[in-house]
């Protein structure tokens, strides 16, 4: 298994460009997730889906759209890139969407805003 | 709202010494709280996972405690070698009986330094 991966690995954007960040993971997980890592704020919460279809926003969810089409794929997108979204991305999956189960973690997705 | 704050952000150790990060939180309500450790570059691996009824995990020279109540976990590291600088994440996930998603609230995390 691959596990969970994530394109591109770097990004530059300028002001208003738009962009998706992809993630697929081959582990047949229900439950997939985007987090943003900033310094000295730990990781957030943007978007989760808890099965093909179903999407939902976690806590910093303004200025990103997701959407579920499949079960292997989460795309990140950025409609209208800000500075402030400059961040690591991090897409994570897991078998169901209970608590009970680990998290797996993709390997990130700089991304820079000028 | 659930807040989780590690202590210290930073630390250096000569290799050899055993050593403690710390975690918080103000919400004990939790299902289990996890740690994770990140490579610069990579994604996070994940160490151990508490459940709340248990008080310690142990994986090999790693182990963590939690104190449910006092809303404090720590991860001690015996005999620490140079491949153990990372940056160590420390997450909680609500105790929710719905279907809700299985969201974590992570710490700033400790970026540990091991020197030879």
């Amino acid at each position: 298994n691959a596990g969970v991966t994530q394109t591109p690995k770097f990004q530059v954007l300028k002001t208003g460009q738009s962009m998706t960040l992809q993630c697929a993971q081959d582990m047949n997980h229900e439950y997939m997730s985007w987090y943003r890592q900033d310094p000295g704020m730990g990781l957030r919460l943007i978007h989760y889906s808890v099965g093909a279809g179903i999407t939902d926003q976690g806590e910093v969810p303004n200025g990103y759209n997701v959407s579920r089409s499949t079960t292997e794929d989460f795309p990140l997108r950025l409609l209208s890139a800000a500075p402030s979204q400059t961040s690591v991305y991090f897409c994570a999956s897991s078998r169901t969407r209970w608590v009970t189960d680990t998290q797996y973690f993709g390997p990130g997705t700089r991304l820079t805003v000028l | 709202k659930q807040e989780v704050t590690q202590i210290p952000a930073a630390l250096s150790v000569p290799e050899g010494e055993n050593l403690v990060l710390n975690c918080s939180f103000t919400d004990s309500a939790i299902y289990n709280l996890q740690w994770f450790r990140q490579d610069p570059g990579k994604g996070l691996t994940s160490l151990l996972l508490i459940q709340s009824s248990q008080r310690e995990q142990t994986s090999g020279r790693l182990n963590a405690s939690l104190d449910k109540s006092s809303g404090r976990s720590t991860l001690y590291i015996a005999a620490s070698q140079p491949g153990d600088s990372a940056t160590y994440l420390c997450a909680v996930r609500p105790f929710i009986l719905t279907g809700g998603g299985n969201k974590l609230t992570f710490g700033t995390g400790t970026q540990l330094k091991v020197e030879l």
